[in-house]
């Protein structure tokens, strides 16, 4: 059963608009939460994060927001740039707790179109 | 520079042929882990270590073997691999229920 889903596979947004990414959570007991952006041929790499104390953190163009009650978050790009096409994770932890392993969603293919 | 390195990035091999792909890391992180990416499956766990000669299995870790005898090295050993097992592979270091530093991910192929 997945306890982090990224529920679209892809998105498709113009250049210079917002682009919003959603990610839902099973698991109650998650307390941080990241997102990865993934370029092929390439590794992740680690875009922005957020405790579960807080319900918005900002770094830029990237915004993350977090729902606790409804077990949700999602990215803003904004603006979106052609550079931000690639593949976007969405991951959790129980970063307080013992195990401390990321989950990952299955990710969503962002495409900015010039 | 602070990386995550592994080796090889590209290897195409037979069925049944023991392979190992090293993985290092020089940031001095504690936990290390290796996934697997499949299309349409995103990232999945095979085996996750907190610390050294401390390993544990993640989601998919059938056909896997790791050991952490060393900080810095997490190498992922496949004793008999089966064309199942293709695909790409990212090994990363990071504090433990925080960010995760990935390497450049190895492409394996098993005929």
């Amino acid at each position: 059963d997945q306890q982090v889903k990224q529920n679209s596979p892809s998105l498709s947004v113009q250049e210079g608009r917002i682009s919003i990414l959603n990610c839902d959570y099973t698991n109650s007991m998650f307390d941080y939460f990241l997102w990865y952006k993934k370029y092929p041929a390439e590794g992740p790499t680690f875009l922005i994060s957020i405790s579960s104390i807080k319900d918005k953190n900002e770094d830029g163009r990237f915004t993350v927001f977090l729902n606790k009650s409804a077990k949700h978050l999602s990215l803003h790009i904004v603006p979106s740039q052609p550079g931000d096409s690639a593949v976007y994770f969405c991951a959790a932890s129980d970063y307080g707790g013992s195990q401390g392993n990321l989950i990952f969603g299955k990710g969503t293919k962002l495409s900015v179109k010039p | 520079e602070a990386q995550v390195t592994q080796n090889p990035r590209y290897l195409i091999t037979v069925t049944g042929k023991k392979l190992t792909v090293t993985c290092s890391q020089n940031m001095n992180h504690e936990y290390m882990s290796w996934y697997r990416q499949d299309p349409g499956l995103g990232l999945r766990q095979i085996y996750y270590s907190m610390n050294v000669e401390v390993t544990d299995k993640g989601d998919v870790p059938e056909g896997y073997k790791v050991s952490r005898k060393e900080k810095r090295n997490f190498p992922l050993i496949l004793e008999s691999p089966s064309p199942n097992q293709t695909s790409l592979y990212f090994c990363a270091s990071g504090l433990v229920g925080g960010e995760q530093y990935f390497g450049p991910g190895t492409r394996l192929t098993v005929t």
